[in-house]
């Protein structure tokens, strides 16, 4: 166990639906981050925020929504998906900068219909 | 922006055999480089990694080296056996204190044949 847990493990939901994903790290880390994980394509860096402020937002679409409510907790909210934002989203998480190990979660496998 | 380019995509070696991944970057001012290891099903961990002070750097079976001139780094792996099997990924992260940027490879498939 690394420490760092997400919920669900599991999501599918429609195009018009609204859901959650939650990260939760006990480490006493900084930083955390948002990483998309596609089939054949690299890890794909999302947002990242650093004691709780958001530090990067790479171009993501709005219909995604960080919200980092203190250092432990991260959440992911989703709206109005599409079918390309199927894919494994994993949580990390980092004692400060990029430059430190990255301890991710077990990810969240999302199937949008 | 950093881009990472890994080869090969796809690895299968014999188990005792050696396997080499290589990793290109294009900033020149990325100055840390770390490695990933993914099994199926499970999460990334770091195995090893190194900044850009040093041209070499080996913990046990693997090993990384860098050549910043050539803009490229690769991982070693010797006397491979069938848990070595897993999803490698290189990634590269530009200079700063502050900096939270970490741009993957695509990854190798490494396959270790009994």
């Amino acid at each position: 166990e690394t420490g760092v847990t997400q919920t669900p493990r599991h999501l599918v939901m429609g195009m018009t639906n609204k859901k959650s994903l939650k990260c939760e790290q006990h480490l006493g880390h900084n930083a955390m981050y948002w990483y998309k994980q596609s089939a054949k394509k690299p890890l794909e860096l999302m947002f990242v925020y650093s004691l709780e402020e958001r530090v990067e937002n790479n171009s993501v679409p709005s219909r995604f929504s960080p919200e980092c409510p203190n250092s432990s907790h991260l959440f992911l909210h989703l709206h109005t998906l599409q079918p390309e934002d199927s894919a494994l989203y994993l949580c990390a998480s980092s004692p400060n900068g990029a430059r430190d190990e990255q301890f991710f979660g077990p990810g969240t496998r999302l199937t949008v219909l | 922006g950093e881009n990472v380019e890994q080869h090969p995509s796809t690895l299968s070696v014999q188990e005792g055999d050696s396997a080499v991944i290589k990793c290109t970057y294009s900033d020149s001012a990325s100055n840390y480089f770390p490695w990933y290891k993914q099994e199926l099903g499970k999460r990334p961990q770091l195995i090893i990694d190194i900044r850009s002070n040093v041209g070499e750097k080996k913990d046990q079976r693997i090993a990384v080296t860098l050549n910043k001139t050539a803009k490229h780094f690769s991982l070693h792996i010797t006397e491979t056996q069938p848990e070595d099997s897993a999803v490698y990924f290189c990634a590269a992260s530009p200079p700063g204190a502050g900096s939270y940027q970490l741009t993957f490879g695509k990854g190798t498939k490494l396959s270790v044949i009994p």
